[in-house]
């Protein structure tokens, strides 16, 4: 079964601290990709970041970082130095490529970064 | 912005009735998804198409369906609608290799 996890329903930070944001996944398939995806209190949806499965090298983007390992199947995210901004739902998801596509999210982490 | 537009932002109906969703992609993208996301629920893929053929299915209910036009527009029609329809419901496109996905701001469903 395709299944992610992100058992942090809601984590608060005071802002300027580091935050890691976990993404546990489980699939059988060789080809997959993971997301993150971030909601802003207005709502709409916005893409973050997409790693494929053959690619483990993490990644980083200004405050953002990515960690992606395989043999935990974890695709975890840090945000350091937190700022208010920051405050949003942040989703991590799974895309099976291989065969008919399928989409997996999680259930969401909130992330409240107070001043 | 990011390019992907949903139409209307907002609806209001009764239940029963039947509405549609509209959602116009990025320039150039191939691929509609469908999404819906309710409170307790979280978000649920409902349906991909790919120049104009369904792609993928997720849990779409059989009083859903959707279709993508000659022009690449897609819409997500819901009938007999429930108190419990009422969700939030993104359409993202994706180019036609990549498999970014761009969502559009959402259509909000509300169900009285």
């Amino acid at each position: 079964a395709q299944k992610v996890t992100q058992a942090q329903t809601e984590i608060s930070v005071v802002e300027k601290e580091d935050v890691t944001l976990d993404c546990v996944y489980e699939t059988r398939d060789t080809t997959y990709y993971l997301f993150w995806y971030k909601q802003p209190p207005s709502g709409e949806l916005v893409f973050l970041i997409r790693r494929n499965s053959f690619d483990e090298q993490n990644e980083i983007s200004g405050r953002y970082s990515w960690n992606f390992q395989k043999s935990t199947s974890s695709f975890n995210f840090t945000i350091t130095a937190s700022q208010v901004v920051d405050s949003a739902v942040y989703f991590c998801a799974l895309i099976i490529t291989s065969g008919t596509y399928k989409y997996i999210f999680g259930t969401g982490t909130r992330l409240k970064v107070l001043a | 912005d990011s390019g992907v537009t949903q139409t209307p932002k907002h609806l209001i109906t009764a239940t029963g009735q039947r509405v549609t969703l509209r959602c116009s992609p990025r320039s150039g993208d191939l691929s509609v998804y469908w999404y819906q996301q309710s409170l307790d629920q979280g978000l649920q893929f409902l349906i991909q198409y790919y120049n104009g053929e369904e792609r993928a299915k997720g849990n779409i209910l059989e009083r859903f369906s959707a279709q993508q036009f000659p022009d690449l527009h897609s819409e997500l029609n819901l009938s007999s609608l429930e108190l419990g329809d009422s969700a939030l419901y993104f359409c993202a496109s994706s180019p036609p290799v990549s498999g970014e996905a761009f969502f559009g701001q959402g259509t909000r469903l509300t169900v009285v």
